[in-house]
């Protein structure tokens, strides 16, 4: 199973919008409505920010969003702040029922 | 607040053996399925094994079937990975998650895993 693929790297200006892309196959994103995203701050453990695709776990921020299109997953940053800077990461169920991760994404606010 | 403490992290040899322990508090942990996920220092995350909430169904990435086992014990509220035959590349540090079959829920800190000639 290979990693589902991000870009390296994303970057925005505080205030503003930002989006993550997580591409997979049929056998995982395209397939399932199972997707997950993850924040990792330097040294800390991740946090789940977005579960089955589009939902928030409670205490999450509302500036955080989830969406799929085939199979290409995506989130959404709006309103940009500093403590957004961080690793992110997408998670899939997949068709040999295992979970798969995404390659990882930095954001950097600038 | 969930609480999954993680311990058994060690330096060990190519080809031994370690076993991962995590402590779970503050949920119910019967009704959940819980994860092993690693990650190499400065690299990304990588999904390791899955038990669901009574151990009837386990799940393993590729790299590690056969030679690791995941366990739990509902009485003791703990999870466990044994890890056998050990290689380089299983360097790294090793989250014990709370979730579903379908993602990851919560996290903990993680503990070391060195394999090291």
């Amino acid at each position: 199973q290979s990693a589902l693929t991000q870009p390296a790297s994303v970057s925005g200006s505080p205030g503003q919008s930002i989006t993550i892309s997580c591409t997979g196959t049929t056998s995982d994103v395209g397939g399932y409505d199972y997707v997950s995203w993850h924040r990792q701050h330097p040294g800390k453990a991740p946090k789940v920010m977005i579960y089955d695709v589009s939902n928030r776990p409670s205490g999450v921020s509302y500036r955080f969003s989830g969406s799929k299109s085939g199979s290409t997953a995506s989130l959404t940053i709006s309103g940009l702040q500093v403590e957004d800077e961080a690793d992110y990461y997408c998670s899939s169920y997949t068709s040999t029922r295992i979970l798969v991760f995404g390659t990882g994404t930095k954001v950097t606010v600038l | 607040e969930v609480q999954l403490e993680e311990s058994g992290g060690a330096v060990v040899q190519p080809g031994g053996s370690l076993r991962l322990s995590c402590a779970a508090s503050g949920f119910a942990f019967h009704d959940d399925t819980m994860h092993w996920v690693r990650q190499v220092p400065g690299k990304g995350l990588e999904w390791v094994s899955l038990i669901d909430w009574d151990g009837g169904t386990t799940h393993y990435v590729d790299s590690v079937k056969g030679r690791f086992t995941i366990s739990r014990d509902n009485s003791k509220n703990s999870l466990y990975l044994q890890m056998n035959s050990l290689r380089t590349e299983d360097t790294a540090l090793y989250y014990c998650a709370k979730g579903r079959l379908t993602w990851v829920q919560s996290w903990g800190q993680g503990t070391m895993v060195t394999v090291l000639s």
